[in-house]
């Protein structure tokens, strides 16, 4: 099946820098979304992208379904912005299937 | 529009006993996942209900079961509970297929003792 990394495992930032998430997947995909795990464990949705690019305010997301990647920008960092961020993809079967995550700490 | 909705938020049991776990669908989903997330871990994937039925299942054994109703809820059950059924157990749903997203709920941490 559909394997995914995430790099890097964790990033410290300070207030206003900017970051990029990087998610392989090593095959094919016909889902690729992004997700944020606020701190009571809850999923939110960033982005569903298997192709193309996204934007929405300070957060955009690319996917490059040829070669098996996705990235997702964090411009101008906010406090707010930390915590797990995760990339999950899905192949032929509808399962998703996540990375290991990529804990984020944004520090005043 | 309700979002996906699991209950309870919360649960404590002990090895040997038996869980369920609730989800209701967001509005106008019929396809319900349930994903386990380890500490420190991604989420993995359990299995999905699509009409009532199990449509996929991921490598969990048999004492992991579930249900779904015609109001698109679902439940999972876990009987003989082992000390490393601890974890957060996630529900999402979504539109049938494969290009179509998930959303998920808030998630019941579950913990054996």
């Amino acid at each position: 099946g559909i394997q995914v990394e995430q790099s890097p495992p964790d990033l410290i930032l300070q207030e206003g820098a900017n970051s990029t998430l990087r998610c392989n997947f090593s095959d094919s995909v016909n889902n690729l979304q992004w997700f944020h795990q606020n701190p009571w464990g809850q999923l939110i949705n960033l982005f569903y992208i298997p192709s193309g690019t996204k934007q929405n305010g300070r957060l955009s997301a690319t996917t490059v379904a040829t070669e098996r990647y996705s990235l997702l920008y964090i411009s101008s960092s906010q406090t707010t912005d930390s915590g797990v961020y995760f990339c999950a993809s899905a192949g032929g079967s509808e399962k998703l299937v996540f990375g290991k995550g990529m804990k984020l700490t944004v520090n005043p | 529009e309700t979002g996906v909705t699991q209950s309870p938020t919360h649960l404590i049991k002990t090895r040997g006993q038996q869980v369920t776990l609730r989800c209701s669908s967001q509005s106008g989903h019929n396809t319900v996942s349930w994903y386990q997330q380890a500490l420190g871990q991604g989420p993995q994937f359990i299995f999905q209900y699509y009409r009532e039925e199990e449509n996929g299942r991921g490598n969990f054994p048999p004492r992991f079961s579930g249900l779904q109703f015609p109001n698109y809820s679902s439940e999972l059950n876990v009987n003989a509970l082992e000390l490393d059924d601890s974890a957060l157990y996630l529900c999402a749903s979504s539109l049938p297929g494969v290009n179509t997203e998930a959303f998920f709920g808030q998630g019941t941490r579950l913990t054996v003792v």
